[in-house]
C-alpha cells in the first residue's frame, strides 16, 4: 500500500461552519505534511509532523489547526475560514522528516468556502 | 532562501517526440535535493525522478532523464518517448537538507505539459 488517502474529496463550507480534512496512510510513514495549492499555483507547506509531534508551523493562521491522532492519521480542522482559504489541501507523508526520504501525495481536498 | 524557477508556464509535444522542461534555482547551499513531480489532471503529486546535488551522474528514470548542471543551478528535465499520460503541471522542487526536521520541499511555479496525439 503506497497511497495517502483523503477525504472528503471536495468541500463547500461557509464561513461560520466547522469541518475537517482528513488524511490517512498506512505505509508506517512518521512523518506527515499538510499542503495548500491555490489555483495555478505550486503548493506551499502549511504544517509539518514528525513522530506526532508538530515540528514545523508554517505562521498559518489558528483558524487552521492541525491535529495527528497517532502515525496513520493527520486532521487540519477548519473554523471561521475566509473565501481567500478556498485551494486544494494536499496530504504527505514521508518515513521520516530526514530530507532524503520521497513525500507521498495524497490527491488533495477540493475546498470551497463561500 | 531558496527561489526556483520555471520560465516555461505551458508546452507542448508529440506523441513519441521528445520534450524538456527547464527549472533553474538559486541557493548558497552546497548539499541539497532537487525533484521533479508531476500533477496530473487527478490532482495526486506523483514523484517522477530526484538529484542528489552531491552526485555527478544525472538521474534517470525510464524515459525521464535530468541534465543538472550543479555551478548553472539548472535542472531541466528530458521525457523521451512522449505518452499522452505524460499530460500533466510539472512542478521542479528543490529540498534543502541542513534545516532540521523539514522535509521541506519548495516548489517551482509549474509547466503544464501537453502531449499531443
Amino acid at each position: 500500500d503506497t497511497e495517502v488517502t483523503q477525504t472528503p474529496k471536495h468541500l463547500v463550507m461557509g464561513m461560520t461552519n466547522k469541518k475537517s480534512l482528513k488524511c490517512e496512510q498506512h505505509m508506517g510513514h512518521r512523518a506527515m505534511y499538510w499542503y495548500k495549492q491555490k489555483a495555478k499555483k505550486p503548493p506551499e507547506l502549511m504544517f509539518v509532523y514528525s513522530y506526532e509531534k508538530l515540528s514545523i508551523n508554517e505562521s498559518v493562521p489558528s483558524r487552521f489547526s492541525p491535529e495527528c491522532p497517532n502515525s496513520s492519521l493527520l486532521n487540519l480542522h477548519l473554523h471561521a475560514l475566509q473565501p481567500e482559504d478556498s485551494a486544494l489541501y494536499l496530504c504527505a507523508s514521508s518515513q521520516d522528516s530526514a530530507a532524503n526520504t520521497e513525500a507521498f501525495f495524497g490527491q488533495g481536498t477540493r475546498l470551497t468556502v463561500v | 532562501a531558496q527561489t526556483v524557477t520555471q520560465s516555461q508556464p505551458e508546452m507542448s509535444v508529440q506523441e513519441a517526440e521528445t520534450v524538456t522542461l527547464s527549472c533553474t534555482y538559486d541557493t548558497s547551499e552546497n548539499n541539497y535535493y532537487l525533484f521533479w513531480y508531476k500533477q496530473p489532471p487527478s490532482r495526486q503529486m506523483i514523484l517522477v525522478i530526484r538529484q542528489e546535488a552531491y552526485k555527478q551522474q544525472n538521474a534517470t528514470e525510464n524515459r525521464f532523464s535530468v541534465n543538472f548542471q550543479k555551478a548553472a543551478k539548472s535542472f531541466s528535465l528530458k521525457i523521451s518517448d512522449s505518452q499522452l499520460g505524460d499530460t500533466a503541471m510539472y512542478f521542479c522542487a528543490f529540498m534543502n537538507p541542513v534545516i532540521a526536521g523539514a522535509n521541506n520541499l519548495f516548489f517551482g511555479t509549474g509547466t503544464r505539459l501537453t502531449v499531443i496525439p
